[in-house]
């Protein structure tokens, strides 16, 4: 059974510093999504990593995939307010039917 | 515009009711798939279905049910079977290549009163 595991849950942090969220999973899996979520609302696709290797970059947010070490991290660069949200982490645990996995999510807050 | 569209946002239920939470996409997507949120936790897969009438339990699936007669629409109810159904419920939608991933509707959030 695959499982999801992101760190830290919370993470409080001031403007302008850099953090990095990491999500380890137990099974193989070449793809890994991240998504972000405001309070109260649906899920936003932020970064799709399909190979080892993988980085993908977004404004002050940087993912990045490791498959042999089944990792993935999110660094977020000179954080701002408005990056506090919610971000999960989820690994496709079936090659062919596209089913996600989510890790727990972690609970970013950013103070000025 | 395409997406996906949930409703309603908000529904109560009653102590042995079943409710149904509407889900439809008109993205041509493929699969369909179902998941809870509880306070403070991640996503949990209830069912998912990758073609019309056809799909398959996720990783908590009593006391839910669904069904796949049109492309579109994957509706899923909860039963009086399920306990503790108050929640946040995501529907989602994905073509059959991974490079995407879901796309996610608004949700519902469920109250038993």
């Amino acid at each position: 059974e695959l499982k999801v595991e992101q760190n830290p849950l919370f993470l409080s942090m001031q403007e302008g510093k850099n953090y990095t969220i990491y999500c380890n999973y137990s099974t193989t899996s070449d793809r890994l999504y991240w998504y972000r979520q405001d309070p109260g609302k649906s899920l936003e696709s932020l970064f799709v990593l399909l190979s080892n290797g993988a980085v993908k970059q977004e404004g002050r947010l940087m993912a990045s995939l490791d498959t042999k070490a089944r990792l993935s991290t999110l660094h977020i660069t000179a954080a701002v307010h408005d990056l506090s949200a919610t971000y999960f982490c989820a690994v496709d645990q079936d090659q062919g039917a596209q089913k996600l996995v989510f890790g727990q999510g972690t609970r970013l807050t950013i103070n000025p | 515009d395409g997406g996906i569209t949930q409703s309603p946002k908000y529904l109560f239920r009653k102590e042995g009711q079943n409710v149904t939470l509407s889900c439809e996409q008109n993205l041509n997507h493929d699969a369909m798939y179902w998941y809870r949120q509880d306070p403070g936790q991640g996503l949990r897969l209830i069912y998912y279905s990758q073609i019309v009438n056809d799909f398959q339990k996720g990783d908590i699936a009593e006391g839910y049910s669904v069904s796949r007669e049109k492309k579109e629409s994957f509706p899923l109810t909860v039963t009086s079977a399920q306990k503790n159904p108050t929640a946040f419920y995501l529907c989602a939608s994905s073509i059959k290549r991974p490079n995407y991933g879901y796309t996610f509707g608004s949700g519902t959030r469920l109250t038993v009163v």
